[in-house]
């Protein structure tokens, strides 16, 4: 069975600075890789995605990019940080023979000050 | 346009009864439905799902239904343990790839 792995769990980022977070699978190959944020109170709101190496597509605009550098890398990133960028990041990926049930990793809790 | 509800934020239920978790949507191209657990500072849990072809899935304590025609799929729990005690989110997927639209989510209680 697949496994995700998110780093850090948790960041408290100045207003104005870069960010990167990353997420990796394991046990899996040509995966579907989502990021997700949920804000504070709210549900889960879909980012990015991506069906494979250097394909993303945005969801919704902001200041936020994702890369996909391997298989099984994903990478949300920013230039720089806004105070409404702050909430919990998930990352998400569906494989093999059912690509209709996602699977989460543990998330990255971002603050911004 | 939120395409998933989940219209109660909040649930509270005593330990051994029957919870009920309710989500509504409004796609009809919506064909599969999953139901997510998921406790603070962790990631969401799949729990369960349904096809469109189906008004019933069961797994142990948890059973869901769908309503085609409702447009209206819920969650039972039976019975419910306070370790269920988490915010649950439906999930439904359609003609938009493989992506998932969740709803707002539901924070059930149970208590002891």
């Amino acid at each position: 069975s697949q496994t995700i792995h998110q780093w850090p769990a948790t960041l408290v980022q100045p207003v104005g600075s870069p960010l990167s977070l990353e997420c990796t699978v394991e046990g899996t190959s040509n995966p579907n890789l989502y990021w997700y944020r949920q804000a504070a109170g709210r549900g889960l709101q879909l980012l990015f995605y991506s069906v494979g190496i250097g394909q993303i597509s945005s969801e919704v605009p902001q200041n936020l990019s994702a890369s996909r550098p391997q298989d099984r890398q994903f990478i949300l990133s920013s230039k720089k940080l806004l105070l409404s960028d702050s909430g919990f990041y998930l990352c998400a990926s569906t494989t093999g023979g059912n690509l209709d049930t996602q699977y989460f990793g543990p998330g990255t809790r971002l603050t911004v000050l | 346009d939120q395409q998933v509800k989940q219209n109660s934020p909040s649930l509270s239920v005593q330990e051994g009864r029957i919870s009920i978790l309710n989500c509504d949507y409004t796609n009809s191209m919506f064909d599969y439905f999953l139901w997510y657990k998921k406790y603070p500072a962790e990631g969401p849990t799949f729990l369960i799902s349904i096809s469109s072809i189906k008004d019933k899935n069961e797994d142990g304590r948890f059973t869901v239904f769908l309503n085609k025609s409702a447009k209206h799929l819920s969650l039972h729990i039976v019975p419910s343990q306070p370790g269920d005690s988490a915010v649950y989110f439906c999930a439904a997927k359609g003609d938009a790839g493989n992506m998932l639209t969740f709803g707002g989510g539901t924070r059930l209680m149970v208590k002891p």
